[in-house]
């Protein structure tokens, strides 16, 4: 089945440690992003790739980093730059070419930093 | 810049019909679409407009008026299962694909 998978579903974290958020699709898609969800608000965008090798910063890039090395995979690393970093991350992905109006999710990743 | 505006929470009964309204300001405006996202689960896309009008699927519809800056997402015969939160999202045509997501509107469908 093809899809998005992100792992771990929870995560936890003392202050002061970074830590890697995986994040994998086989939709063969172009496009991929990473989202911040808090409570009761919308998704905001921490950072997203067109294509392998490069990746553009979003709303909310700083304390965040990305790489891109393979279509199928867009870690996401949280560092201990990040003031807040508790939060459910979503990673999506978009075919490339179009305008991403409809993009596919995975499940998300629960972070806790304590 | 960029902002939308729907309403934070919306009750209904099963069976009824329920409207939630989006307005948006935005430049490059490129179009609108709407997701579904259920307590603790990922989004999933439901529609989208990039022309004024309305688009039908299935039980839900999807409006926008682009000279009015305003759409809404519409569902009939509501049923339990229906109830979640629901964002709409502008695409922002500033050169590269971006969706711009509202805080999304809750909903809760009663027996």
């Amino acid at each position: 089945d093809g899809g998005i998978t992100q792992s771990p579903k929870y995560l936890f974290r003392k202050e002061g440690q970074n830590v890697t958020l995986s994040c994998e699709q086989n939709l063969n898609h172009d496009a991929m992003y990473w989202y911040r969800q808090d409570p009761g608000q919308g998704l905001r965008l921490i950072y997203y790739s067109q294509i392998v090798n490069d990746f553009q910063k979003g709303d909310i890039a700083e304390g965040y980093s990305v790489s891109r090395e393979k279509k199928e995979s867009f870690p996401l690393t949280v560092t201990s730059a990040q003031k807040n970093p508790t939060a459910f991350y979503l990673c999506a992905s978009s075919p490339s070419g179009q305008i991403s109006y409809e993009q596919y999710f995975g499940p998300g990743t629960r972070l806790t930093v304590t | 810049g960029q902002s939308l505006e729907q309403p934070s929470e919306v009750t209904a009964v099963e069976g009824a019909i329920v409207q939630i309204n989006c307005t948006y300001q935005t430049s490059g405006f490129y179009g609108l679409s709407w997701y579904q996202q259920h307590d603790g689960g990922a989004p999933t896309f439901l529609s989208y407009n990039a022309l004024d009008g309305l688009e039908e699927t299935g039980r839900f519809s999807s409006f926008l008026s682009r000279s009015d800056s305003y759409g809404y997402l519409l569902l009939q015969e509501l049923q339990m299962k229906d109830s979640a939160s629901y964002f709409c999202a502008v695409i922002f045509s500033g050169g590269y694909n971006k969706l711009i997501f509202g805080a999304g509107t809750r909903l809760a469908v009663h027996p």
